[in-house]
């Protein structure tokens, strides 16, 4: 069993600024990673996904991967109250995903 | 449109009924899995397959069977269904499992809610 831990939240931000989701994990094998967001009742989406030790932006979305620390990280800037979700790490592991239990979101207007 | 179709997406059924959920895509993917999302438990993963004929466990396999026959249809069955199982269950496909392109990226099905009483 490969663990993902993410803190459940819930996370509070204003509108406009910056949230911050972090997730670590167990396994130094894991060489894929994935941010998907997923809303209430709804099935998970893609947010971003990332391979390499660093930094991936994506419009308001910027993923941080660092391997050596075991730790990927999502940055939502600006805010807004459509990004309220829960937000889900996953890695892939020889042939098997594996995903945390989400962070839940709120963007207070 | 490229989708990943689960049937039935609300169910309530008995314990020891058999029943299948059905799961099918159009994008011509090789991996398919089946996942149950359990309130703070999160996603589990219960069984994938690398393409056709080729199936595994994933981590919760206990109670639940598939098969692979076409590359498109992965349908998951619950022989004996147990209130146990009662959970929110979600297929999910990608192209394949290598490189870095992207390619490994899954879809998800809408989702089936199942009711075992």
């Amino acid at each position: 069993q490969k663990e993902v831990e993410q803190n459940s939240g819930p996370l509070s931000v204003p509108e406009g600024a910056i949230a911050s989701l972090n997730c670590t994990y167990s396994d130094r094998g894991s060489q894929s990673f994935f941010w998907y967001r997923q809303y209430s009742g709804k099935s998970p989406e893609l947010i971003m996904f990332i391979y390499s030790n660093g930094d991936k932006e994506d419009g308001r979305f910027t993923a941080q991967l660092n391997k050596a620390s075991q730790y990927v990280s999502l940055l939502i800037r600006d805010s807004q109250p459509s990004d309220s979700a829960t937000y889900l790490c996953a890695l892939l592991f020889g042939n098997q995903f594996y995903f945390g239990t989400g962070t839940s979101l709120t963007v207070i207007p | 449109e490229a989708q990943v179709t689960q049937n039935p997406r609300y169910l309530i059924t008995v314990t020891g009924k058999k029943l299948t959920v059905t799961c099918s895509q159009n994008m011509n993917h090789e991996y398919m899995s089946w996942y149950r999302q359990d309130p703070g438990l999160g996603l589990r993963q219960i069984y994938y397959s690398m393409n056709v004929e080729v199936t595994d466990k994933g981590d919760v396999p206990e109670g639940y069977k598939v098969s692979r026959k076409e590359k498109r249809n992965f349908p998951l069955i619950l022989e004996s269904p147990s209130p146990n199982q009662t959970s929110l269950y979600f297929c999910a496909s990608s192209l394949w499992l290598g490189g870095s392109s992207g390619a490994n990226v899954l879809t998800f099905g809408a989702g089936s809610r199942l009711t075992v009483l």
